[in-house]
């Protein structure tokens, strides 16, 4: 089965401060994809990162860089000097087949980040 | 461009109405997919279109729920004698191509399902 697990419910951060979230996977899958998501409080998904399992360069886009680790199963999302603009919640993804022989997207349950002035 | 529109924004329904949210995907895209998101919690799948081919409809909760999408663009997902679990935001996304992790969805505002 698949399965997303984003163990941090919440997490609060001053401006500037860096901030990690993390993301952990489970899949029996060889070939499958990671996706970071934000959603602010319009409420819209907006699109990352995506990154596929044969891929674990690291990955910076400006203030945000995506450290993934198929050793540890693990696709962390790191904000440096963090924005109140920041403020949202992200979710992490993936792609893969499910027991239906269908491939979909599964989402982990989110992390609230609040950035504070 | 245009991106993935959804209405209405907000629904309130006495429990036992039907509804109807619409989904209108960014122009050209293939595929169509529904998401049910409850508070607190990450999107969940629904059911996905080709075209106007239902290939997945693995995640509707129950046969409340229908899905359409006649000519392979606009697609209204029906919910029938509402019940109170059923109240949540209901995404809509989009894709240029067939299901794929190689392309990303886009996602509409979502239609937020109030069932009193």
């Amino acid at each position: 089965a698949q399965k997303v697990t984003q163990a941090q419910t919440e997490i609060s951060v001053v401006e500037k401060e860096d901030v990690t979230l993390d993301c952990v996977y489970e899949t029996r899958d060889t070939t499958y994809y990671l996706f970071w998501y934000k959603q602010p409080p319009s409420g819209e998904l907006v699109f990352l990162i995506r990154r596929n399992s044969f891929d674990e360069q690291n990955e910076i886009s400006g203030r945000y860089s995506w450290n993934f680790q198929k050793s540890t199963s693990s696709f962390n999302f790191t904000i440096t000097a963090s924005q109140v603009v920041d403020s949202a919640v992200y979710f992490c993804a993936l792609w893969g087949f499910m027991n239906t022989g269908f491939q979909k997207l599964v989402f982990g349950t989110g992390t609230r980040l609040l950035v504070s002035p | 461009g245009a991106g993935v529109s959804q209405s209405p924004r907000y629904k309130v329904a006495k429990r036992g109405q039907d509804v109807a949210l619409r989904c209108d995907p960014i122009s050209g895209h293939v595929s169509l997919f529904w998401y049910q998101q409850a508070l607190g919690q990450g999107p969940e799948f629904l059911t996905y279109f080709q075209n106007e081919a239902q290939l997945d409809k693995s995640g509707l909760p129950s046969d409340r729920f229908f899905a359409e999408r006649p000519e392979g663009s606009v697609s209204t997902l029906k919910i029938q004698r509402t019940q109170q679990e059923d109240s949540a935001v209901y995404l809509c996304a989009s894709s240029a191509a067939p299901a794929s992790g190689l392309y990303e969805q886009y996602f509409g505002p979502g239609t937020r399902l109030t069932v009193t």
